[in-house]
């Protein structure tokens, strides 16, 4: 079985563009996990779904910053507009709905703001 | 307010040794923890967990040990292989939420 699909793997753009990154969960699995890290804070958890509904986005750091899930296999992470400082790599990951569940995480995407 | 908190940011060891990877974490409510290993352009992958029942929990080669009065949780390598070389992070969660809180990783280089 596949496992998380993330794209693009890497993504070069100017300040104040927008930047969206996608994200495919394992099949079956019904919580999806951002992640954005950075050298600084490490992996820091920007925004949940369970069943397709945000349940977290505490994480999320500004305005800027938008997620969606449209559906079960399907997630979006919109940067509009985009800043240097958003520069990272940001990471997908989805589980089963079981509270000990593993995360399993996708490859992440390099995301430079130039 | 880092929660989790990996200290050393780095650690070199000789391949047949041990390896300690140390995790520190402050909040009481944690009930769950994992650690995860990420080599370059990969994301993490999940490694070994231990509820907070208990204190020790083997899985071949890497034992994880968890002290709830310390707050202290440790990953033991052994024997340490060139291949176990990559970032390795703790993570930890709350009683009955999905939400981990990771630190900020600890780069492991086993010395051939």
């Amino acid at each position: 079985d596949a496992g998380v699909i993330q794209s693009p793997r890497h993504e070069v753009t100017e300040m104040g563009q927008e930047v969206t990154l996608r994200c495919k969960p394992i099949s079956g699995h019904n919580s999806l996990f951002w992640y954005r890290q950075t050298m600084m804070r490490g992996l820091e958890l920007l925004i949940y779904f369970n069943n397709n509904v945000p349940i977290d986005d505490s994480g999320m750091p500004e305005d800027r910053f938008s997620a969606k899930m449209p559906n079960a296999s399907f997630s979006t992470l919109k940067i509009q507009p985009s800043e240097p400082r958003d520069s990272a790599v940001y990471f997908c990951a989805s589980s089963r709905e079981i509270v000990q569940e593993t995360q399993y995480f996708g490859p992440g995407t390099r995301l430079l703001v130039l | 307010d880092q929660q989790v908190k990996q200290n050393s940011p780095s650690l070199s060891v000789q391949e047949g040794r041990i390896s300690i990877l140390n995790c520190d974490y402050t909040n009481s409510m944690f009930d769950y923890f994992l650690w995860y290993k990420k080599y370059p352009a990969e994301g993490p992958t999940f490694l070994i967990s231990i509820s907070s029942i208990k204190d020790k929990n083997e899985d071949g080669r890497f034992t994880v040990f968890l002290n709830k009065s310390a707050k202290h949780l440790s990953l033991h390598i052994v024997p340490s292989q060139p291949g176990d070389s990559a970032v390795y992070f703790c993570a930890a969660k709350k009683v009955g939420t999905y939400k981990y809180i990771f630190g900020t990783g600890t780069r492991l280089k086993v010395l051939a």
